[in-house]
């Protein structure tokens, strides 16, 4: 099964732009990934979708502040504009024969 | 407006049961797979089971199975976690998920709140 690595924190000002990693274990490196946020007190919202070539497809309602990318085996969150709604927890997610879940990065909005 | 009710939380002892209800609006409820994943207090996301769409497939994470049972009833469009010989260790808040793909999760429910403890 693949792992992913998430760093545990991250913080940017606001009205900047940010970029979260998500890296997948060895092996693993042509596995596509999600991406969910949880704001506080709420349930997680899906994101979007990232592919190994880099495409990525969004759900519904997502703005255009948020795209995803990737390079190797990390997955990138990037996410533009800084609105201190966005401060939350992003968790990536994958699956072989069962889903897997990152730690998660708490992102702060300074 | 794609919506997941989750129900049947709430307090039970070490060794009891408990079983979860997700009611699904705004989607063709048959024709997705559905899920459960949950969280800890103050940790992280654990996917805990998911069902296909007809209900001919079922996995289950390693920390429940054996006691723990997904189902589904599509003329109800409601999928059933039912949790038994519960847990300390299964205290969490407990997320209905629907899936375009088994695993692939593109909606999420508020979350259900389940206590074990003496």
């Amino acid at each position: 099964q693949p792992v992913l690595t998430q760093s545990p924190s991250a913080s940017a000002s606001l009205g900047a732009s940010v970029n979260l990693t998500c890296t997948l274990s060895s092996g693993h490196s042509s596995y596509a990934i999600a991406w969910h946020q949880q704001q506080p007190e709420k349930g997680p919202r899906y994101l979007m979708q990232v592919h190994s070539d880099g495409s990525h497809i969004k759900g519904d309602g997502i703005p255009d502040r948020f795209s995803g990318s990737s390079s190797g085996a990390d997955r990138y969150l990037s996410i533009s504009s800084l609105q201190s709604e966005d401060e939350a927890d992003y968790y990536c997610q994958t699956w072989g024969t069962r889903a897997v879940f990152g730690g998660g990065t708490q992102l702060t909005v300074l | 407006e794609v919506l997941l009710l989750e129900s049947g939380g709430g307090l039970t002892q070490p060794g009891g049961s408990l079983r979860l209800s997700c009611v699904g609006s705004g989607f063709t409820f048959s024709s997705h797979a559905m899920g459960w994943v949950r969280q800890s207090p103050g940790r992280g996301l654990e996917w805990v089971s998911v069902k296909s769409p007809s209900g001919g497939l079922t996995k289950y994470a390693d920390s429940v199975k054996g006691r723990f049972t997904i189902s589904r009833d599509n003329s109800k469009n409601t999928v059933y976690l039912q949790m038994d010989s519960l847990r300390v260790e299964d205290t969490a808040v407990y997320y209905c998920v629907k899936g375009p793909t088994l695993f692939d999760f593109d909606y999420w429910g508020q979350g259900t709140l389940v206590s074990v403890s003496s």
